[in-house]
């Protein structure tokens, strides 16, 4: 059975502090690798997609990073608007259909 | 574009109404689905669609039914509402089944 773990469940840094978020995962096959960010009230909202090992991404203070059994989220000199819940999800290649499974997400807050 | 639009943000309902969570997208996407989110647990699968005509069930589908007439519309029916299925729930949508999800804003119920 697939299974996303995130870590850890909550992080508070500084503004300026950079910090990583962790996701481990079980698939059995993985057909993508997505992070998402959600903020109170709303939707996740789509941030990337990594497909193999060694994989990166970036978009403005973010980064993420793909091995085989975990991928992490890089966050560089953070903001007070980078507060949100970022989920990690996997897409197995057994699974029929756009299934994701979700983690049950890091809460960041950053002060300022 | 109005993107993935979900009717309404909020509902309560009494222990065996039932109801329908609309959900309407513009993107013209092929694939749909429902996930319910739920405090401490990942975002999980109710129902899916790979286009007009054609459902099927996702990991939690019990209690409730999904139909496909058009591209754009994807309801949610709850048969018989129950406390268990207090929850947000969120329709997502994506041009293929490898294509990133897009989410709509969710619509929160609460059943007493």
């Amino acid at each position: 059975e697939d299974q996303v773990t995130q870590s850890p469940e909550a992080l508070r840094l500084q503004e300026g502090e950079s910090s990583s978020l962790n996701c481990s995962y079980t698939v059995s096959g993985l057909r993508g690798l997505f992070w998402y960010r959600q903020d109170p009230g709303k939707g996740p909202e789509f941030l990337f997609t990594l497909y193999s090992a060694g994989e990166e991404k970036e978009k403005e203070r973010l980064k993420a990073t793909l091995t085989k059994k975990e991928s992490f989220l890089h966050i560089t000199a953070p903001k007070p608007e980078d507060s949100a819940t970022y989920l990690c999800a996997v897409r197995d290649n057994m699974e029929y259909g756009n299934k994701l499974v979700f983690g049950a997400g890091t809460i960041l807050r950053v002060k300022s | 574009n109005a993107g993935v639009t979900q009717t309404p943000k909020f509902q309560v309902l009494k222990t065996g109404q039932s109801m329908t969570l609309q959900c309407a997208q513009d993107m013209n996407h092929e694939y749909m689905s429902w996930y319910r989110q739920d405090p401490g647990m990942g975002l999980r699968l109710i129902h899916y669609s790979v286009g007009a005509g054609i459902t099927d069930q996702g990991e939690v589908p019990n209690g409730y039914n999904v139909s496909r007439s058009t591209t754009e519309d994807f309801p949610l029916r709850l048969l018989s509402a129950a406390p268990s299925q207090t929850s947000v729930y969120f329709c997502a949508s994506s041009y293929s089944v490898q294509s990133p999800l897009h989410f709509g804003n969710g619509t929160r119920l609460t059943v007493t």
